[in-house]
């Protein structure tokens, strides 16, 4: 079972916006800005899409863009594309003993 | 350009081990933190364990502690994941990433290798 929580779906017609939240809890997401976020396509390898909750890499679209409150994190996708579909996890810090948890994953469908 | 490059698809037996290999070409190997992240359909993706090379101390998910070893060959710049005592739900998709070398950085795997299939049939 994960430790940081994600809704299991979340859709959205092409040109909207979606939210895909992440719920932890005081000992990782509420305490420490380390929180990222991936997008998993089928076949490929999982990409890093946004860092240190708002961070975005370079190469990645500015449609994405990550925001934090309390323990709760929220990955926002802007002008819904369908190349956006896939899963999207959540990850964060939360000790020296586990310094990466992952989230549920939420699958994106693009209507 | 930095990329990690995995061995290829592996299947074994139920309660044997698999020994994965994970490849970094470009960049300071040492500087770095390597993990290894499994996908297991229906279930997510799964931090297992990472290295920081120069401290050689593993970190292990508590769950995979005695089962899991994770190895770091600076010579080779490359790392391992062996895995024993393998089961029907170790079947995934085993894929090693790279982060920074501390571990508030763990989080942030920043390049992947491509992965490598172990079915345990």
């Amino acid at each position: 079972q994960s430790v940081l929580t994600q809704p299991a779906s979340v859709s959205g017609s092409p040109g909207q916006s979606i939210t895909i939240s992440c719920t932890g809890t005081t000992r990782d997401i509420g305490t420490y800005n380390f929180v990222s976020w991936y997008q998993h396509r089928p076949g490929k390898a999982p990409k890093l899409i946004v860092s240190e909750v708002d961070g975005r890499p370079s190469g990645v679209s500015d449609r994405f863009s990550g925001t934090k409150s309390g323990s709760t994190a929220s990955l926002t996708i802007a002008g819904l594309q369908a190349e956006d579909e896939a899963d999207y996890y959540c990850a964060a810090y939360r000790s020296v003993n586990a310094p990466c948890v992952f989230g549920s994953g939420t699958e994106v469908t693009v209507l | 350009q930095v990329q990690l490059v995995q061995s290829g698809a592996e299947m074994r037996q139920p309660g044997s081990s698999v020994k994965v290999s994970c490849k970094n070409s470009g960049g300071s190997f040492g500087a770095k933190g390597f993990s290894w992240v499994r996908w297991i359909p229906g279930h997510g993706l799964e931090w297992m364990g990472g290295i920081t090379p120069v401290s050689r101390t593993p970190k292990i998910q508590q769950h995979l502690q005695g089962r899991l070893i994770i190895t770091a060959d600076a010579s080779t710049s490359t790392v391992y994941m062996e895995l024993s005592g393998l089961t029907s739900g170790d079947t995934a998709v085993y894929y090693c990433a790279s982060h920074g070398g501390v571990y508030f950085q763990y989080s942030r795997l920043d390049v992947w290798g491509q992965g490598s299939t172990v079915t345990v049939s």
